[in-house]
């Protein structure tokens, strides 16, 4: 079945960029909209973006200047960047695969810690 | 944005007790709202879209209900895995919003 695998830093300073990789196991990229979605602690989940493998993007816009979704298809892998980070992008960071924007799979989740 | 308010933030119950857990939209979301569920450690799990329907391999004892503004999750009769934390998520308007979650624990 369909696996996801999220990777990339656990430590990110202030004022840099975050940068996660959604790896995608068990099926194509092909056809289906990938999204990531954080939970920062004590907060309920924050919906960020999500990415379309024609490459079509769809930001919160309250992240937008920010962010940006990748995907390289030739890898089955999206990416998420989170440029000039603050502790407030403290969260565990979660990709997934939505079906009608309701989320049927997820990856593990990774701790993305903004400190110097 | 529509805010999407939990309802109680913690709910104290025995096995075998039914729960019911409140989701409350700030605009109506018509009927797109799901459930998920969410173990320590792992991914939230969907149980429930489209307000009443259930996801693939939920069991039956997970029962949606609602609409507009106000919706219900109601577990008929609880078992010991279940005593773990509940999220409400909308589609209707973008962005998509998540509850602040419920989490049941056992009395």
């Amino acid at each position: 079945q369909v696996q996801l695998q999220e990777s990339g830093p656990g430590l990110v300073k202030p004022s840099e960029t975050l940068s996660l990789t959604c790896t995608v196991s068990g099926g194509s990229i092909d056809n289906y909209y990938w999204s990531w979605i954080r939970h920062p602690p004590g907060k309920g989940l924050e919906w960020i973006g999500y990415i379309y493998p024609t490459g079509s993007t769809h930001y919160k816009s309250s992240l937008k200047s920010r962010v940006t979704i990748s995907v390289d298809t030739s890898k089955n892998q999206f990416s998420l960047n989170v440029i000039s980070v603050t502790a407030a992008d403290t969260a565990v960071y979660y990709c997934a695969r939505s079906g009608g924007n309701w989320y049927y799979i997820w990856g593990q989740g990774t701790l993305v810690t903004v400190s110097s | 944005e529509i805010v999407l308010t939990q309802s109680p933030a913690t709910l104290s119950l025995s096995p075998g007790e039914r729960a019911t857990l409140s989701c409350r939209a700030s605009q109506s979301v018509r009927n797109y709202l799901a459930w998920y569920q969410q173990k320590p450690g792992q991914a939230p799990r969907l149980l429930i879209y489209d307000t009443s329907n259930r996801a693939t391999g939920i069991p039956a004892r997970f029962s949606g209900s609602g609409s507009g503004t106000d919706f219900t999750l109601t577990i008929s009769s609880l078992e010991p895995e279940d005593f773990v934390v509940y999220h409400c998520q909308q589609r209707s308007d973008w962005p998509i919003t998540f509850g602040q979650g419920t989490r049941l624990e056992i009395k």
